[in-house]
């Protein structure tokens, strides 16, 4: 059975740093692309960040890019997102999810498997 | 950026009716890399169709998916309490990979 697990999520006052990590079991970790997601409070789901299976290629949404890093320990089975220069708009849970292909060769295909989520709360 | 729009933006229905949920790209969708989830009140979302029309694992034949292009449909034939959830559309052909809005079923 897949297992994603987060953690590393709290409150962080503006400005701050954060690492988010996710604990992955029951599948070939570094067989399949990762991803993380988040959804503000009482919102709709945003695509942040995708990483190959091998770690190579990463992909991010333009408005997250310079401040937030994609990274796995193929080793460890887990994946992480370093943030840095928080804002209150960044408030939301953070979800890690699986993806169905590599993404090494083509694209990394649909969210298959989805963790529980961390809060970060942004706020002085 | 290809945007997703979903209608309706609620549906209230009764258990057994036919749910059909609709969600519009702004652009093609490539190779109908198109996929909808389900995202029950405090949960995480859960994926219920890949490819526009492929069932995920363990998701029941109720739930079914159609269309290409920019037009895409998905049906639940036969509401069930526990269908009450938020739905999402969400194309992972383009970069970058985005969402619908989502359209909330409700069960009267």
């Amino acid at each position: 059975e897949v297992q994603l697990l987060e953690s590393g999520g709290g409150l962080i006052q503006p400005g701050g740093s954060l690492r988010l990590s996710c604990a992955a079991s029951g599948f070939a970790f570094s067989a399949y692309a990762m991803s993380w997601v988040r959804q503000a409070p009482g919102k709709g789901l945003e695509w942040v960040s995708t990483i190959s299976g091998s770690g190579g290629m990463t992909y991010s949404a333009d408005s997250m890019k310079g401040r937030f890093t994609i990274s796995r320990d193929n080793s460890k089975n887990t994946l992480y997102l370093q943030m840095i220069s928080l804002s209150a708009e960044d408030t939301a849970v953070f979800y890690c999810a699986k993806r169905q292909e590599s993404c090494d060769g083509g694209n990394c295909g649909a969210f298959d498997s989805w963790g529980q989520g961390t809060l970060v709360a942004v706020s002085s | 950026e290809i945007v997703l729009t979903q209608s309706p933006g609620t549906l209230s229905l009764s258990p057994g009716e036919r749910a059909t949920l609709s969600c519009r790209a702004s652009q093609s969708v490539t190779s109908a890399y198109l996929g909808w989830l389900q995202q029950k009140p405090g949960q995480a979302p859960r994926l219920l169709i890949y490819g526009a029309s492929s069932r995920a694992t363990g998701i029941p034949d109720r739930f079914s998916g159609s269309g290409s292009g920019t037009d895409f449909t998905l049906t639940i034939s036969r509401l069930e309490p526990e269908d009450l959830a938020v739905y999402y559309c969400q194309q992972y052909g383009s970069s970058p990979l985005t969402f619908g809005g989502g359209t909330k079923v409700e069960i009267k």
